[in-house]
């Protein structure tokens, strides 16, 4: 069974740069988008962007322009770095695997950021 | 892009069946067979329950159920039980490479 755990820095300040990762294991990291997922306090769950193991990537419009994904292939790990940072990024951010069918079937814990001086 | 529009909550007592809808547009919902659905308890993450509008996880009861109408998807839990008492998000493909969810409806058990 896939499992995903991500890690990264819980409190990062305003107009820095968030920078989370997330590791696979038991399954394989060819074949799917990694996707990244947010979900501001007391919100619904927006989508960031995706990335698969060759490179390739899409993206939130909203988010594009402050959104660095990459792939550590050999590592079977995957990252995201957002920067500019505010307090309207405060959120918790999850990864997750996203099969060709357009749905996310397995997921990090989850990472609660924290944007503040 | 705007988030598919669901109701903010829905109840229902235990062994009621309870429908959740999802209304988007015909750039999304109305266009491609590529809904899903999520359900997420208090502090955890979501967990995928219902895919390509009508298919079910085999980990998932098949209490839970998906549908589809114009631009319309519905989620129909049947047989509640305490344990369905969370937050219910959908998801759709929206075209260009990119998908977009609902804004969650928070289900309760009465």
């Amino acid at each position: 069974q896939m499992q995903i755990q991500q890690w990264g820095a819980g409190l990062v300040k305003p107009s820095e740069t968030l920078s989370l990762t997330c590791a696979v294991s038991g399954g394989s990291f060819n074949g799917y988008y990694w996707s990244w997922i947010r979900q501001s306090p007391g919100k619904g769950l927006e989508w960031i962007g995706e990335i698969n193991q060759s490179g390739s990537t899409h993206y939130n419009p909203s988010l594009k322009s402050r959104v660095t994904l990459s792939p550590d292939t050999p590592k079977n790990q995957f990252s995201l770095r957002l920067n500019s940072v505010t307090a309207a990024d405060t959120a918790v951010y999850y990864c997750a695997s996203r099969r060709s069918r357009w749905y996310l079937d397995h997921w990090g814990q989850g990472t609660l950021v924290t944007v503040s001086s | 892009q705007s988030a598919l529009t669901q109701p903010a909550s829905v109840s229902g007592s235990p062994g009621q069946s309870i429908t959740i809808s999802c209304t988007g547009s015909s750039d999304d919902v109305g266009s491609y067979d590529l809904v899903s659905w999520y359900q997420q308890h208090p502090g955890k993450a979501p967990k995928l329950i219902v895919y390509q509008v009508t298919q079910r996880p085999s980990d998932v009861s098949n209490r839970f159920s998906g549908s589809k109408s114009g631009n319309t998807a519905s989620l129909t839990i049947s047989g509640l039980q305490a344990e369905d008492e969370a937050d219910y998000y959908c998801c759709s493909y929206a075209g260009s490479t990119s998908y977009i969810f609902g804004g969650g409806t928070k289900l309760t058990v009465l």
